[in-house]
């Protein structure tokens, strides 16, 4: 149980254009999800926090406007990484709550998102 | 602001050579300090969650321990297979946010 999906695994895209990730919970439902970045040899920083049915909550330090959030139920959360350039290359992680989880607190993560922008 | 230190960055084992991971922290009103392990190009698998000072927990080889600074990670006799980067975590306040440490990658040689 408690199974976390990510497309694509993997991404190319060349500076300018958007690139959406999904992450989706297969198996539980998720009314929070979580989306993280990590650079190489480096831990997970947190980006986002999103909420089904409500407007995401931001990391300081987070451009709002650059990486959109959608979360539109209660399985599925999308990243879109707008007018993406070379900085943005990065390993994408997202996690979900498993709402009726005995662990109320745990996060389950799935399996990464490697972008890169060209 | 809640910090998460791991010690050591490193760590290299021979095969059936017993060691322990250290997460010391630092966090406002502790909910939960996780245990994940991260294969390369990969995302973090659970491993345990503690709650309150003085748990542990167990899963074939591992052991995880909590005091109110800090969380071992035991490892007992292990194989190659568990070479990988093992990730600390807390969960503190009123929300849901995980803050990590930077980790420790451990390599055992077989």
């Amino acid at each position: 149980g408690a199974v976390v999906s990510q497309h694509p695994s993997w991404v190319i895209c060349k500076s300018g254009t958007s690139v959406k990730i999904e992450c989706r919970s297969l198996d539980f439902q998720a009314t929070t999800m979580f989306w993280y970045r990590q650079f190489p040899k480096q831990s997970l920083m947190l980006m986002a926090t999103s909420n089904e049915g409500s407007k995401a909550t931001y990391e300081q330090g987070v451009e709002k406007d650059k990486f959109l959030i959608n979360h539109a139920s209660l399985t599925l959360s999308t990243l879109t990484v707008t007018s993406a350039h070379p900085e943005d290359s990065s390993f994408y992680i997202c996690s979900a709550r498993d709402l009726m989880g005995t662990g109320a607190y745990e996060q389950y993560f799935g399996p990464g998102t490697r972008l890169t922008v060209t | 602001e809640d910090q998460v230190t791991q010690s050591p960055e490193a760590l290299r084992l021979q095969e059936g050579e017993s060691s322990s991971l250290n997460c010391s922290y630092t966090v406002s009103g502790l909910r939960g300090l996780f245990w994940y392990r991260q294969d390369p190009g990969k995302g973090p698998e659970f491993l345990f969650t503690l709650y309150s000072a003085g748990e542990e927990k167990e899963k074939e080889r591992l052991k995880a321990t909590l005091t109110k600074k800090e969380s071992f990670l035991h490892i007992t006799a292990p194989k190659p297979e568990d070479s990988a980067t093992y990730l600390c975590a807390v969960q503190g306040g009123s929300n849901y946010k995980l803050t990590f440490g930077k980790g420790t990658l451990l390599t055992v040689n077989p």
